[in-house]
């Protein structure tokens, strides 16, 4: 089975509301990255989360890293129509050697 | 956009074709990779390369052939390929620091989108 699974699937909010993914995972890792992809393009490199951090921001993003329950979280505040897109959440397994990635959000800020 | 480009953006290929895709990078990193992102799948790592050397061939059929002939360049040969084998096909690269050491953030191309008839 895969290492990260996202949740919700899918979520669609208002602008200016705030948005929130969850990510979790299976094994220990170095670090949990993620990544949004706009309809169809390449994915764009968000924000990485080492294993001994808890708690990293960027802008309008903060993540979260949980690993005695093997979970981040990420956080959009203040959504605009811009943010949407799909978001994924991306392991980099200590045991592996690869960044595994999971299924993604669906995000749809309605204007 | 990034520092990774792909060609061609949009390819249509029947099943008996010759093609590739390639992959440029110019963000002087030494890993490059092929990622395979299929409609309600998860993105598949397909292979990656460290200093030019492939490092990891994820179980992909013998009718994808990657090659590396330097640290940014990456092209996937494609040969009799199947229906199912349409998809959105990414490059990414990203700068590493040897056997053991975890993954830095990846970039990506913009994709190429295959369709095999």
């Amino acid at each position: 089975s895969q290492q990260g699974e996202e949740d919700p699937q899918a979520l669609s909010i208002q602008e200016g509301e705030n948005a929130t993914m969850n990510c979790s995972y299976k094994t220990s890792i170095n670090n949990l990255q993620w990544y949004r992809q706009n309809s169809g393009r390449g994915l764009v490199h968000l924000i990485l989360i080492r294993s001994n951090e808890r708690e990293k921001h960027s802008g309008r993003l903060r993540v979260t890293l949980d690993t005695s329950k093997k979970s981040s979280s990420l956080l959009i505040t203040a959504s605009r129509a811009a943010d949407t897109a799909s978001y994924f959440c991306a392991t980099d397994a200590r045991q592996g050697g690869k960044l595994i990635f999971g299924q993604g959000t669906e995000l749809s800020v309605k204007p | 956009e990034t520092g990774v480009t792909q060609t061609p953006r949009h390819l249509v290929m029947g099943m008996t074709n010759k093609k590739s895709l390639k992959c440029e990078q110019h963000l002087g990193h030494n890993a490059m990779y092929w990622y395979k992102q299929s409609a309600k799948k998860p993105l598949e790592l397909m292979f990656v390369y460290n200093f030019k050397e492939q490092t990891e061939n994820n179980s992909v059929p013998s009718r994808f052939s990657p090659e590396c002939p330097n640290s940014s360049h990456l092209f996937l040969h494609l040969h009799t390929l199947q229906p199912e084998d349409s998809a959105l096909y990414l490059c990414a690269s990203s700068q590493n620091f040897g056997p053991g050491s975890s993954y830095n953030e990846q970039f990506f191309g913009p994709g190429t989108r295959l369709t095999v008839l």
